[in-house]
């Protein structure tokens, strides 16, 4: 059974960089055959995808957040990472990693980031 | 990007309620669609995907049809269970979007 744990500070101050990695047990990335994502979701509100990645690296990103986001893999320790720059109130959600087919067949449990200082 | 709609934005129904919800999208997405169900507190869970398949494990009283830019799913008694927040993805092309959720609550 594949699981996905998200980690990170749940408190970032505006005009910093959020930084979330993604923990995946019970498959491995590197296999391949799986995009792996990152979708968030404003309290309340609705789903935003953000982008994925391929296990060689390959990657996809949400135009509306192109300029700010990055999303990197490290199958040795099979984990995947989001960094997002330059973030204002707006950003506050709770973001999701999840396993693309696609569709997102696994998901983790969410972790809400606040921006605030 | 391709934008997704959902109506209704919410109903009311009944235990053993025949239920439809209906997606559309702003351009021809073929069969590249996915349903997904989330409730209060957890992340959405996968119910059907290509339009009309079902995830396994996922009941047999939830299903899916259309094709192009116009979508249903169907719960055809409702549960307890499936009182919860209903949202549609296209999958055609990127960035994948997500419609706006129809949330199903109890009468």
């Amino acid at each position: 059974q594949v699981q996905l744990q998200e980690s990170g500070p749940g408190l970032v101050k505006p005009s910093q960089t959020l930084s979330l990695t993604c923990t995946v047990s019970g498959g491995s990335i590197s296999s391949g055959g799986y995009y792996w994502s990152w979708i968030r979701q404003h309290p309340g509100k609705d789903l935003e995808w953000i982008g994925n990645i391929y296990s060689s690296g390959s990657t996809h990103y949400n135009p509306s957040l192109k300029s700010r986001v990055s999303i990197s893999v490290d199958t040795s320790k099979n984990q995947f990472s989001l960094k997002l720059s330059s973030v204002t109130a707006a950003d506050t959600a709770l973001y999701y990693c999840a396993r693309d087919r696609p569709p997102s067949d696994y998901w983790g449990q969410g972790i809400l980031v606040t921006v605030s200082s | 990007d391709i934008q997704l709609t959902q109506s209704p934005s919410f109903l009311s129904a009944s235990v053993g309620d025949r239920v439809t919800i209906t997606c559309r999208a702003s351009q021809g997405i073929s069969s590249y669609l996915a349903w997904y169900q989330q409730k209060p507190g957890k992340a959405p869970k996968l119910l059907i995907y290509a339009a009309s398949t079902l995830q396994s494990g996922v009941p047999s009283r939830f299903s899916g049809s259309g094709s192009g830019t116009e979508f249903t799913l169907t719960i055809s008694s409702l549960q307890p269970e499936d009182f919860a927040t209903y949202y549609c993805q296209q999958l055609n092309s990127y960035p994948f979007t997500f419609g706006p959720g129809t949330k199903v609550d109890i009468k």
